[in-house]
Parts: structure tokens; sequence; C-alpha cells
């Protein structure tokens, strides 16, 4: 099964700070990546897919960039609001798998 | 608007069985994929098994194959998984969700529902 890393495990930043957040594949994924919003309590919401388009109804500060193995999930402006877990998933296999999360605290 | 209700979820002993259901609703059932992704308490997202528009294909995680197995009922806009062999591991929060695109990216998700395996 393809392998997905995210770096860091956790950020704080304060609001209005740019956030990054890096997912690794193990092998090439060409742009088959989504990424996930997950709040405390709360199902998984997409944020993007195809590994930079931007789901409809979601805030423009969120973009996504990348291919192949590496790829990066930006939050230009954190807000309040944006305290939760991101994960990222690969769909370019059968055997569709997610990395472990980045949890993004407010300072 | 597109709804995704899970229910089923429940506490069993190991070694048992269960069967969860996801009702659809707002959208045209039968165009869609649908897969099953658990998360167990405290801990990430693990995609568990999908199935294709029409039923014919499936697909499971290493972790479930052999004890696990997905189903849906076009006609009734549900999906299920029945749950054989349980285990303790398997103790997590079960989300439905509507795959998109090709491979299957996931929107939008149910709410979950709770299976707890414990003697």
């Amino acid at each position: 099964a393809i392998r997905l890393t995210q770096s860091p495990s956790s950020v704080s930043a304060s609001t209005g700070e740019r956030v990054t957040i890096t997912c690794r594949a193990s092998q090439g994924i060409s742009s088959y990546l989504a990424w996930y919003q997950q709040k405390p309590g709360k199902a998984p919401k997409l944020l993007i897919y195809a590994a930079s388009t931007l789901q409809s109804g979601v805030p423009s500060r969120f973009s996504g960039s990348g291919s192949g193995t590496d790829f990066t999930l930006t939050i230009s402006s954190l807000q309040s609001e944006d305290l939760a877990t991101y994960y990222c998933q690969q769909y370019y296999s059968d055997l569709r798998t997610f990395g472990p999360g980045t949890k993004v605290d407010i300072k | 608007q597109v709804q995704l209700v899970e229910s089923g979820g429940d506490l069993v002993k190991p070694g048992g069985s269960l069967r969860l259901s996801c009702a659809a609703s707002g959208f045209t059932f039968s165009d869609y994929s649908m897969s099953w992704i658990r998360q167990a308490p405290g801990k990430g997202l693990e995609w568990v098994s999908y199935i294709s528009s029409s039923g014919s294909t499936k697909h499971y995680a290493d972790s479930v194959k052999g004890r696990f197995t997905i189903s849906r009922d076009n006609a009734k806009n549900s999906l299920y998984l029945q749950m054989n062999s349980l285990r303790a591991e398997d103790t997590a929060v079960f989300y439905c969700a509507r795959g998109q695109g090709r491979g299957n990216w996931f929107d939008p998700w149910g709410q979950g529902t709770l299976v707890t395996v414990s003697s």
C-alpha cells in the first residue's frame, strides 16, 4: 500500500499567520491527492481534491499544490475556526490511504 | 441536501459480528461509488472498503479483508458493512462517504457510528 507521511504532526500559530502542511507519498501518485479538515467531534470535510482544486464553498485562504510524491496544504491567513486536524488522502491506488494527520492549534 | 446517516454501531464481544448501515438521501445513490472509513478513538483515519456504483467492484483494506463485506442496495439507497470475527482493534467510529472522481476522494461524509469490541 502507498504510505503517506505528514509534517509537522502538530503546529501552533497565531491568527493571521501562514500555515503550511506537507504530505509525502511513498511512491508517485500524480495529482491523486485530497485534503480534509476534521474539527473536534465532527466528521471530516473535504477541502481540496486533485492536489490543488478547491472544493466548492471552502474559503480561498486554503490552497493545495504539488504532484508526484510531494504535496502542500497552505492556510494563507489562519483563522480561529481553522482549529482542526488536517489529513491528506491518496486515491491513486485502489487501496486508498490517509496520512497520519496534522493538528493545527491557535496560539 | 446530500445526507448520509450511519446506524448499527454497538458494543460487541471479540469474535462477534455486526452489520452497519448507511442511508443516503439528496442525490442519485446509484450513480456513485461509496466507501467506509473508520477512526479508532484518538487516532487517525483508516479507509476500510470501497464499492462501485453498481456493486460489481469491491476493494478492502488488508486489515479487514476476509472478515468484512461491503454491499449496497440501490433500490433502498443504502450501503452496508457486514463485520465478522471482530477484534478489539476494530473499535472505532465508522463513517460512510460518497466517492467522487476517478479513484475516489470522499465527499460528503456521514456523522459516524461507534463500534466497540470488548468483552
